[in-house]
This record gives C-alpha cells, sequence and structure tokens, in this order.
C-alpha cells in the first residue's frame, strides 16, 4: 500500500478554465512531484517540490504552479486550461529527489 | 536533459526469464537508474534502482553496463502479473526523466 492518495479522480473543465489537483504524500515524505501522462505515453515530470520549496521542473509552462503544505501534501494548478492538457495528473512522494517514489492512482483530467 | 531509449513491446513465455533492456547514453553522473512498472489505469509501481553496482531485490534484478550508458531489468521468472508497461528511469536530484516504456506481454 503506497499511501499516496489523489483528488479528485476524474474531473471534466472547459477550456479557459483553472484546476486543482490534490496530492496526500506517504507519511514522512518531503518530497513530493508531478507528473503528466498523456494516453499512450509516459509520464512527463512537471516540477518536484522539497520542505515546500520547488526544486526543479520540466518543460511545463507558468501556468503549471504548485504548492507543498508543512505537512507535505501538495496542489497542482493549471491555468487556462487547454485541450492538450487532457492528461492522467501523477503524483509522487519520496524521501528525496532520487530515491524510490510512491505514486498516487492519478487524477484523470479531461478539458472540453 | 538526459533520456533513455526502450524497445516499445516485448513477449515472455510464462516461468521465463525476462530482459528488458534500457540505453542512456547520456546519463549524468549522478543520476540513479530506476526501473518502474505500470498497469492499466494504475500510478507506476517502484521495481528496482540502482547507481553502478548490479541490484537485486525480491521482484528483480538489475544489471548496469560497466560504462553505465545502458541497462537491463531482469524479471528471473515471469508471471502473468508481471505483464506491464516497463519504464526505465534516470532519477536526479531535481526530476525524474521517464523513457517511453516497455510494453511486456506474458503468454500463458
Amino acid at each position: 500500500e503506497t499511501g499516496v492518495t489523489q483528488s479528485p479522480t476524474h474531473l471534466i473543465k472547459t477550456r479557459g478554465q483553472q484546476v486543482t489537483l490534490r496530492c496526500s504524500s506517504q507519511s514522512g515524505h518531503n518530497t513530493v512531484s508531478w507528473y503528466q501522462q498523456a494516453l499512450g505515453q509516459g509520464p512527463q515530470f512537471i516540477f518536484q517540490y522539497y520542505r515546500e520549496e520547488e526544486n526543479g521542473r520540466g518543460n511545463f509552462p507558468p501556468r503549471f504552479s504548485g504548492l507543498q503544505f508543512p505537512n507535505y501534501s501538495s496542489e497542482l494548478n493549471v491555468n487556462a486550461l487547454e485541450l492538450d492538457d487532457s492528461a492522467l495528473y501523477l503524483c509522487a512522494s519520496s524521501w528525496t529527489g532520487d530515491t524510490e517514489a510512491f505514486f498516487g492512482q492519478g487524477t484523470r483530467l479531461t478539458v472540453v | 536533459d538526459a533520456k533513455t531509449t526502450q524497445p516499445n513491446s516485448m513477449e515472455s513465455n510464462e516461468e521465463e526469464p525476462v530482459h528488458l533492456p534500457c540505453n542512456h547514453s547520456t546519463i549524468s553522473g549522478t543520476d540513479y537508474i530506476h526501473w518502474y512498472r505500470q498497469l492499466p489505469s494504475q500510478g507506476p509501481e517502484y521495481v528496482i534502482h540502482g547507481l553502478t553496482s548490479n541490484v537485486n531485490n525480491r521482484m528483480a534484478s538489475l544489471a548496469i553496463a560497466e560504462d553505465r550508458k545502458s541497462s537491463t531489468l531482469i524479471l528471473h521468472r515471469a508471471t502473468l502479473r508481471d505483464a506491464a508497461v516497463y519504464y526505465c528511469i534516470l532519477a536526479g536530484t531535481y526530476k525524474y526523466i521517464f523513457g517511453t516504456g516497455t510494453r511486456l506481454k506474458v503468454l500463458a
């Protein structure tokens, strides 16, 4: 049992809207990372947070932003949604950025 | 960014060993090599990871080339439950770079 939970499991939004996805990390893990997985593709790294600070970012525009809270839970915010943002969004927690990561089941976002 | 290259798909017979290759010729000295697998509609599941030396755990073995430009995940006896997409990942301090993944089909 991974202990990483994400909410909601499914979400439908309209183009141009904003969305917030949530992740509760495994107990004791201070690093959380977010990924976007388009249908049939591998996960793409969005960014990573360590102790409430963003310390790594993939090739995603600034309208993808995040937060990590003192209890190490995290949020992913996406502004000005585009149709191509439709994907499975995965959250993973770990002790550090390069150790074993535990993934949640993901949030399936559909932008219409 | 360093990247990994994997075959799109592989097949194996049940109870036989499976060797899943991964090329990562641009790996940096501090990148760890991780393997995860993903079943449909689930998040990736950790399999194994290593830095320079070969690694074994209850799920699999990881063989890392001496120059670290390639690695091989070894499932010693494939079962039907091992059918999944296997990802080879370079894990730096600040990011995970997933490869395209290998879809493993296990034949009964």
